[in-house]
Protein backbone atom coordinates (compact mmCIF):
# COMPACT_ATOMS: atom_id res chain seq x y z
CA UNK A 1 0.00 0.00 0.00
CA UNK A 2 1.07 3.31 -1.19
CA UNK A 3 0.07 4.88 2.01
CA UNK A 4 -2.02 8.58 2.52
CA UNK A 5 -0.51 10.51 -0.33
CA UNK A 6 -0.52 14.12 0.12
CA UNK A 7 0.57 16.84 -3.06
CA UNK A 8 2.09 18.87 -3.05
CA UNK A 9 4.87 18.58 -0.79
CA UNK A 10 5.80 22.18 -0.94
CA UNK A 11 4.01 25.32 -2.15
CA UNK A 12 5.03 28.79 -2.14
CA UNK A 13 2.52 31.08 -2.46
CA UNK A 14 1.69 35.15 -2.77
CA UNK A 15 -0.38 36.42 0.06
CA UNK A 16 -3.75 36.51 -1.51
CA UNK A 17 -3.55 33.52 -3.92
CA UNK A 18 -5.72 30.58 -3.90
CA UNK A 19 -4.15 27.61 -2.19
CA UNK A 20 -5.56 24.22 -2.79
CA UNK A 21 -3.63 21.05 -0.94
CA UNK A 22 -4.68 17.22 -1.99
CA UNK A 23 -4.98 14.27 0.05
CA UNK A 24 -5.22 10.36 -1.39
CA UNK A 25 -6.44 8.29 1.47
CA UNK A 26 -5.19 4.59 2.35
CA UNK A 27 -8.12 2.64 0.64
CA UNK A 28 -10.67 1.25 2.96
CA UNK A 29 -10.66 3.56 5.49
CA UNK A 30 -13.71 5.40 6.48
CA UNK A 31 -11.68 8.58 8.57
CA UNK A 32 -10.02 11.44 6.93
CA UNK A 33 -8.71 13.96 9.37
CA UNK A 34 -6.66 17.58 8.16
CA UNK A 35 -4.17 18.70 10.33
CA UNK A 36 -1.81 21.62 10.60
CA UNK A 37 1.45 22.04 12.00
CA UNK A 38 2.98 25.23 13.31
CA UNK A 39 5.80 25.83 16.06
CA UNK A 40 3.62 28.02 18.25
CA UNK A 41 0.36 25.48 18.19
CA UNK A 42 1.91 22.21 17.55
CA UNK A 43 -0.38 19.75 15.88
CA UNK A 44 -3.96 21.23 15.50
CA UNK A 45 -7.17 19.06 14.20
CA UNK A 46 -8.91 21.20 11.38
CA UNK A 47 -11.15 18.93 10.28
CA UNK A 48 -12.30 15.40 9.62
CA UNK A 49 -14.68 13.22 7.43
CA UNK A 50 -16.22 10.04 8.49
CA UNK A 51 -17.27 8.07 4.93
CA UNK A 52 -16.85 11.07 3.38
CA UNK A 53 -19.36 13.53 5.54
CA UNK A 54 -17.59 16.05 7.25
CA UNK A 55 -18.08 15.76 11.16
CA UNK A 56 -16.54 18.33 13.05
CA UNK A 57 -15.02 21.55 11.61
CA UNK A 58 -14.09 23.63 14.59
CA UNK A 59 -10.51 23.29 13.84
CA UNK A 60 -10.82 25.10 11.12
CA UNK A 61 -9.36 29.11 11.69
CA UNK A 62 -11.50 31.07 9.28
CA UNK A 63 -13.44 30.84 6.53
CA UNK A 64 -10.78 31.16 4.31
CA UNK A 65 -10.32 27.98 5.21
CA UNK A 66 -12.62 25.52 3.55
CA UNK A 67 -12.37 21.34 2.98
CA UNK A 68 -14.04 18.76 0.85
CA UNK A 69 -14.18 15.26 0.29
CA UNK A 70 -15.76 14.69 -3.03
CA UNK A 71 -15.54 11.01 -2.73
CA UNK A 72 -13.69 7.98 -0.66
CA UNK A 73 -10.64 8.41 -2.33
CA UNK A 74 -9.58 12.42 -2.43
CA UNK A 75 -10.26 15.25 -0.45
CA UNK A 76 -9.01 19.15 -0.90
CA UNK A 77 -8.43 21.59 1.82
CA UNK A 78 -8.43 24.99 0.04
CA UNK A 79 -7.56 28.73 1.70
CA UNK A 80 -8.95 31.44 -0.40
CA UNK A 81 -7.63 34.07 0.07
CA UNK A 82 -4.13 32.90 1.89
CA UNK A 83 -2.07 34.86 4.71
CA UNK A 84 1.20 34.64 5.86
CA UNK A 85 0.13 33.24 9.05
CA UNK A 86 -1.14 30.36 6.95
CA UNK A 87 2.56 29.34 6.98
CA UNK A 88 2.86 25.55 8.18
CA UNK A 89 2.83 21.92 7.42
CA UNK A 90 -0.39 20.30 6.68
CA UNK A 91 -0.83 16.57 6.91
CA UNK A 92 -3.78 14.48 6.22
CA UNK A 93 -4.45 11.47 7.72
CA UNK A 94 -6.36 8.53 7.08
CA UNK A 95 -8.18 6.11 9.66
CA UNK A 96 -9.80 2.28 9.11
CA UNK A 97 -12.45 2.34 11.41
CA UNK A 98 -10.93 5.09 14.51
CA UNK A 99 -8.49 7.63 15.18
CA UNK A 100 -6.47 6.39 16.94
CA UNK A 101 -4.06 4.41 14.59
CA UNK A 102 -4.42 7.00 11.83
CA UNK A 103 -1.71 7.18 9.06
CA UNK A 104 -0.51 10.23 8.00
CA UNK A 105 0.71 11.62 5.15
CA UNK A 106 4.52 13.33 4.88
CA UNK A 107 2.64 16.45 4.47
CA UNK A 108 2.60 19.31 2.66
CA UNK A 109 4.75 22.65 4.05
CA UNK A 110 3.41 25.93 2.33
CA UNK A 111 4.52 28.75 2.42
CA UNK A 112 2.54 32.32 2.29
CA UNK A 113 5.36 35.16 1.16
CA UNK B 1 -5.69 25.73 26.88
CA UNK B 2 -3.85 22.97 25.99
CA UNK B 3 -5.29 19.40 26.77
CA UNK B 4 -2.23 17.92 26.15
CA UNK B 5 1.07 18.81 27.73
CA UNK B 6 3.98 18.05 27.13
CA UNK B 7 6.60 20.35 29.23
CA UNK B 8 10.12 18.83 27.97
CA UNK B 9 10.78 20.36 24.40
CA UNK B 10 14.39 18.61 24.39
CA UNK B 11 15.28 15.73 25.60
CA UNK B 12 18.95 14.10 25.28
CA UNK B 13 20.15 10.28 26.03
CA UNK B 14 23.12 8.21 25.80
CA UNK B 15 23.00 5.16 23.40
CA UNK B 16 21.39 1.91 25.24
CA UNK B 17 20.09 4.32 28.54
CA UNK B 18 16.65 4.75 29.17
CA UNK B 19 14.82 7.64 27.59
CA UNK B 20 11.67 9.10 29.35
CA UNK B 21 9.53 11.19 27.79
CA UNK B 22 6.88 12.71 29.86
CA UNK B 23 3.01 13.88 29.00
CA UNK B 24 0.44 15.91 31.22
CA UNK B 25 -2.84 16.08 30.06
CA UNK B 26 -6.15 17.90 31.78
CA UNK B 27 -9.16 15.83 31.63
CA UNK B 28 -10.00 12.59 33.67
CA UNK B 29 -12.23 11.85 31.83
CA UNK B 30 -10.14 10.75 28.97
CA UNK B 31 -10.45 7.57 27.24
CA UNK B 32 -7.18 6.42 25.13
CA UNK B 33 -3.78 7.75 25.08
CA UNK B 34 -0.92 7.43 22.31
CA UNK B 35 2.50 7.83 21.49
CA UNK B 36 3.26 9.10 17.97
CA UNK B 37 6.98 9.47 16.63
CA UNK B 38 7.73 11.67 13.88
CA UNK B 39 11.37 12.11 11.54
CA UNK B 40 11.99 15.32 9.66
CA UNK B 41 10.01 15.51 6.77
CA UNK B 42 7.69 12.65 7.34
CA UNK B 43 4.11 12.65 8.98
CA UNK B 44 3.60 11.06 12.34
CA UNK B 45 3.26 7.70 12.69
CA UNK B 46 1.70 5.62 15.85
CA UNK B 47 3.89 3.83 18.08
CA UNK B 48 1.68 2.53 21.32
CA UNK B 49 -1.20 2.83 22.83
CA UNK B 50 -3.13 2.25 26.42
CA UNK B 51 -6.78 2.58 27.26
CA UNK B 52 -7.47 4.32 30.32
CA UNK B 53 -8.38 0.86 31.45
CA UNK B 54 -4.74 -0.42 32.22
CA UNK B 55 -1.80 1.06 33.66
CA UNK B 56 1.00 0.15 31.80
CA UNK B 57 1.58 -1.55 28.19
CA UNK B 58 4.45 -2.91 26.41
CA UNK B 59 5.70 -3.16 22.86
CA UNK B 60 9.31 -4.23 22.82
CA UNK B 61 11.72 -1.54 23.58
CA UNK B 62 8.91 0.50 24.38
CA UNK B 63 6.48 0.73 27.46
CA UNK B 64 3.90 3.28 28.02
CA UNK B 65 2.65 4.12 31.55
CA UNK B 66 -0.52 5.55 32.80
CA UNK B 67 -1.33 7.15 36.05
CA UNK B 68 -4.45 7.78 35.91
CA UNK B 69 -4.94 9.88 39.27
CA UNK B 70 -1.90 12.18 38.46
CA UNK B 71 -3.04 12.57 35.04
CA UNK B 72 0.63 11.70 33.65
CA UNK B 73 1.40 9.57 30.95
CA UNK B 74 5.09 8.33 30.26
CA UNK B 75 6.86 6.36 27.59
CA UNK B 76 9.96 4.64 28.37
CA UNK B 77 12.48 3.22 25.50
CA UNK B 78 14.74 0.80 26.60
CA UNK B 79 17.38 0.44 25.42
CA UNK B 80 17.01 3.64 23.65
CA UNK B 81 19.04 3.54 20.07
CA UNK B 82 20.35 6.31 17.91
CA UNK B 83 17.05 5.11 15.40
CA UNK B 84 14.97 6.59 18.16
CA UNK B 85 15.81 10.10 17.59
CA UNK B 86 12.62 11.73 16.64
CA UNK B 87 10.30 13.78 17.82
CA UNK B 88 7.66 11.95 20.49
CA UNK B 89 3.56 13.55 20.25
CA UNK B 90 1.45 12.23 23.19
CA UNK B 91 -2.09 12.08 21.78
CA UNK B 92 -5.39 11.94 23.31
CA UNK B 93 -8.50 10.46 22.19
CA UNK B 94 -11.23 12.85 24.77
CA UNK B 95 -14.39 12.62 23.88
CA UNK B 96 -16.76 10.40 24.54
CA UNK B 97 -19.86 9.06 22.93
CA UNK B 98 -18.14 8.96 19.15
CA UNK B 99 -15.86 11.59 18.96
CA UNK B 100 -12.78 10.58 16.75
CA UNK B 101 -11.13 14.12 17.14
CA UNK B 102 -6.93 13.02 18.16
CA UNK B 103 -5.48 15.93 20.22
CA UNK B 104 -1.83 16.05 20.39
CA UNK B 105 0.96 17.54 22.59
CA UNK B 106 3.75 19.76 21.29
CA UNK B 107 6.34 17.29 21.28
CA UNK B 108 9.33 16.24 22.79
CA UNK B 109 12.60 16.06 20.39
CA UNK B 110 14.47 12.63 21.47
CA UNK B 111 17.99 12.64 20.57
CA UNK B 112 19.91 9.29 21.57
CA UNK B 113 24.00 9.96 21.39
CA UNK B 114 26.05 7.06 19.90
Amino acid sequence: DAGVIQSPRHEVTEMGQEVTLRCKPISGHDYLFWYRQTMMRGLELLIYFNNNVPIDDSGMPEDRFSAKMPNASFSTLKIQPSEPRDSAVYFCASSPSWAGRAFFGQGTRLTVV
Amino acid sequence: DQQVKQNSPSLSVQEGRISILNCDYTNSMFDYFLWYKKYPAEGPTFLISISSIKDKNEDGRFTVFLNKSAKHLSLHIVPSQPGDSAVYFCAVIPGRGGSEKLVFGKGTKLTVNP
